[in-house]
């Protein structure tokens, strides 16, 4: 079946560093991709997405890029805020009136000042 | 526009008494997604429904749990009776019944069961 895999977590950095968070997927077909990110005591919120191969999602300075040819979809910034910290959740949804999303198991990251 | 509704924010009760949670989904969506998300499992999807019709209860955990939409701007989830392992964050979520359609989730229910 359709599967997430997110790198380790906690993530700690310091303001203004380089943010990586590696996301793999494993799905039949061609999946439409996301990342949802979790405020404290908030629910999820959708972050960016791309459906197809080659697509890159973009929002608030993060970005991801579709990579059909290495099952992958991470996400990336430039110069992190401490307002960026949160839990970030890749997942993935097949086409189709019944489909679902498929999560990972969500990674924290925490900026410091 | 409002997003998606629950209520309550937070609940407390104690084990064996029932708990019903509500979920208004964002006007014009027709898929409905109930999870649960809780430090030992994550987030887990417990039922999601199509135009009011539930296609996929399997992550429901037990009978215990039940969940209704009885029209296309309402859903709740019951347990009963309730029990201290089913404390966690209850999210629903709502979005158009096509594919690959973004899903937009509420702020959530605190459940404790003491």
């Amino acid at each position: 079946g359709d599967s997430v895999t997110q790198m380790e977590g906690p993530v700690t950095l310091s303001e203004e560093a380089f943010l990586t968070i590696n996301c793999t997927y494993t799905a039949t077909g061609y999946p439409s991709l996301f990342w949802y990110v979790q405020y404290p005591g908030e629910g999820l919120q959708l972050l960016l997405k791309a459906t197809k191969a080659d697509d890159k999602g973009s929002n608030k300075g993060f970005e991801a890029t579709y990579r059909k040819e290495t099952t992958s979809f991470h996400l990336e910034k430039g110069s992190v805020q401490v307002s960026d910290s949160a839990v970030y959740f890749c997942a993935l949804s097949p086409y189709g009136a019944n489909s679902k999303l498929t999560f990972g198991k969500g990674i924290t990251l925490s900026v410091r000042p | 526009d409002a997003g998606v509704i629950q209520s309550p924010r937070h609940e407390v009760t104690e084990m064996g008494q029932e708990v019903t949670l509500r979920c208004k989904p964002i006007s014009g969506h027709n898929s409905l997604f109930w999870y649960r998300q809780t430090m030992m499992r994550g987030l887990e999807l417990l039922i999601y429904f199509n135009n009011n019709v539930p296609i996929d209860d399997s992550g429901m955990p037990e009978d215990r749990f039940s969940a209704k939409m009885p029209n296309a701007s309402f859903s709740t989830l019951k347990i009963q009776p309730s029990e201290p392992r089913d404390s966690a964050v209850y999210f629903c979520a709502s979005r158009r019944a096509e594919g690959g359609e973004t899903q937009y989730f509420g702020p959530g229910t605190r459940l404790l069961v003491l």
